[in-house]
């Protein structure tokens, strides 16, 4: 399975404010995952990222709330921009290995004021 | 849309005892069905998955079954302990499509 990381592990932040949470891999993948769990909630996919290539994203998320960078097969970077207390949440980056699974990192806790 | 629902949200079962968390899917397209558990303050970690053509697989003390007739799928957990309480989260997705979706979560509490 891969290893996840994801920084910061927290934050709190003040509304209007952006806030760029990164992930990383210990190996190569292709595909990686930005999900959003509210609280209490299921998660739900924001977007895809490929490297190499513009993010997909979900319906109900678009790119300037979202922007997401892909610059190699081990990072990816998800920005929050001009938040608001309905974007705090638990960001989750996952990628897909061996086969379909996807390994998901500890998750982000936004907390927006 | 298409949705993943749990018919509980919750559940708690005596330690040692056995335990079934139900999920409904209704894509009849999907072919790969995962579940995950995730504890407090941690992300989804991987327990199981099936694909659909088979209707059961087991792991360790882990027991998922499929029942695509009526897009049914269930996780059972044999002997739980202390270390099982946690929400546990269906997903499901097709392999030409990569993504999931997932169903509402099951809180499982086990009492000592």
């Amino acid at each position: 399975s891969a290893v996840i990381s994801q920084k910061p592990s927290r934050d709190i932040c003040q509304r209007g404010t952006s806030l760029t949470i990164q992930c990383q891999v210990d190996s190569q993948v292709t595909m990686m995952f930005w999900y959003r769990q509210q609280p209490g909630q299921s998660l739900t996919l924001i977007a895809t990222a490929n490297q190499g290539s513009e993010a997909t994203y979900e319906s109900g998320f678009v790119i300037d709330k979202f922007p997401i960078s892909r610059p190699n097969l081990t990072f990816s970077t998800l920005t929050v921009s001009n938040m608001s207390p309905e974007d705090s949440s638990i960001y989750l980056c996952s990628v897909e290995a061996r086969g379909n699974e996807q390994f998901f990192g500890p998750g982000t806790r936004l907390t927006v004021l | 849309g298409e949705s993943v629902g749990l018919h509980l949200p919750t559940l708690s079962v005596q330690e040692g005892d056995n335990s079934i968390i139900n999920c409904a899917y209704s894509n009849s397209a999907s072919d790969y069905f995962i579940w995950y558990k995730q504890e407090s303050g941690k992300g989804p970690q991987f327990i199981i998955d099936i694909r659909s053509n088979m209707d059961k697989r087991q792991g360790q003390r882990v027991t998922v079954l499929l029942n695509k007739t009526v897009k049914h799928l269930s996780l059972q957990i044999a002997a739980t302990q202390p270390g099982d309480s946690a929400v546990y989260f269906c997903a499901e997705g097709s392999q030409g499509a990569q993504k999931l979706v997932f169903g509402q979560g099951t809180r499982l509490t086990i009492n000592p």
